[in-house]
């Protein structure tokens, strides 16, 4: 089945600094990943996915970029803001093909003052 | 528009307690339904899913067991409860199976 890695499990940027978060995925047929924020205490929210079919994805501050070759893909968020300290998760599933979709692991992101 | 309703929001049950924990959508027709649990400060874990009435699949074993009864309700259950079970219960929905998953607001478990 899918393996899904996140790295970092936790990150600490200043605010108004970029972070970036990075996933990899195992199996190549894989072609929907999404991301889902979850502050603490509260449900995980979608924020942003991706298709196979496109490289990157802009959502104002958030963007997503796809390696289909090196099977990772990453979240980019700019101008970080205190509001953006949360766990987020990536994952990743295999559209219309009856797959569950696998979460990674995790990163706790802390944005500073 | 869709909704999905969880409750009870909290919840703290002695050791060897039942537990029955609910789960409705509104607003769609024939929802992939889904019941992760999160332990304090961990990842998502499934553990079961539905993609139609009477439809269950377990993704891991345990003491617990799921309902689908209706189309738009989807039940978590114990006959017994275990230290172990506590956690944060996520119920959650989507159109398509694995894809876009929109989750319940939760409910916090606590096994004493």
């Amino acid at each position: 089945g899918e393996n899904v890695e996140q790295h970092p499990s936790t990150l600490s940027v200043q605010e108004g600094d970029s972070a970036v978060i990075k996933c990899t995925y195992s199996d190549s047929a894989s072609n929907y990943f999404p991301w889902y924020k979850q502050e603490l205490g509260k449900r995980p929210q979608l924020i942003i996915d991706i298709r196979s079919n496109v490289g990157e994805k802009k959502d104002q501050r958030i963007a997503v970029t796809l390696n289909k070759t090196a099977k990772h893909f990453s979240l980019h968020i700019t101008e970080t803001q205190p509001e953006d300290s949360a766990v987020y998760f990536c994952a990743a599933s295999i559209a219309g093909g009856g797959n569950k979709l696998t979460f990674g692991t995790g990163t706790q992101l802390k944005v500073e003052l | 528009s869709q909704t999905i309703h969880q409750w009870p929001a909290t919840l703290v049950q002695p050791v060897g307690s039942p537990l029955s924990l609910e789960c409705t959508v509104e607003g769609t027709s024939n929802p992939n339904l889904y019941w992760y649990r999160q332990a304090a400060g961990r990842g998502l874990q499934l553990l079961f899913y539905s993609v139609g009435i009477g439809q269950i699949s377990s993704e891991v074993p345990q003491n617990l067991s799921a309902s689908r009864p209706q189309d738009r309700q989807f039940i978590l259950s114990s006959k017994k409860l275990l230290l172990s079970d506590s956690g944060f219960y996520l119920c959650a929905w989507s159109v398509f199976f694995g894809e876009k998953l929109f989750f319940g607001s939760g409910t916090q478990l606590s096994v004493l």
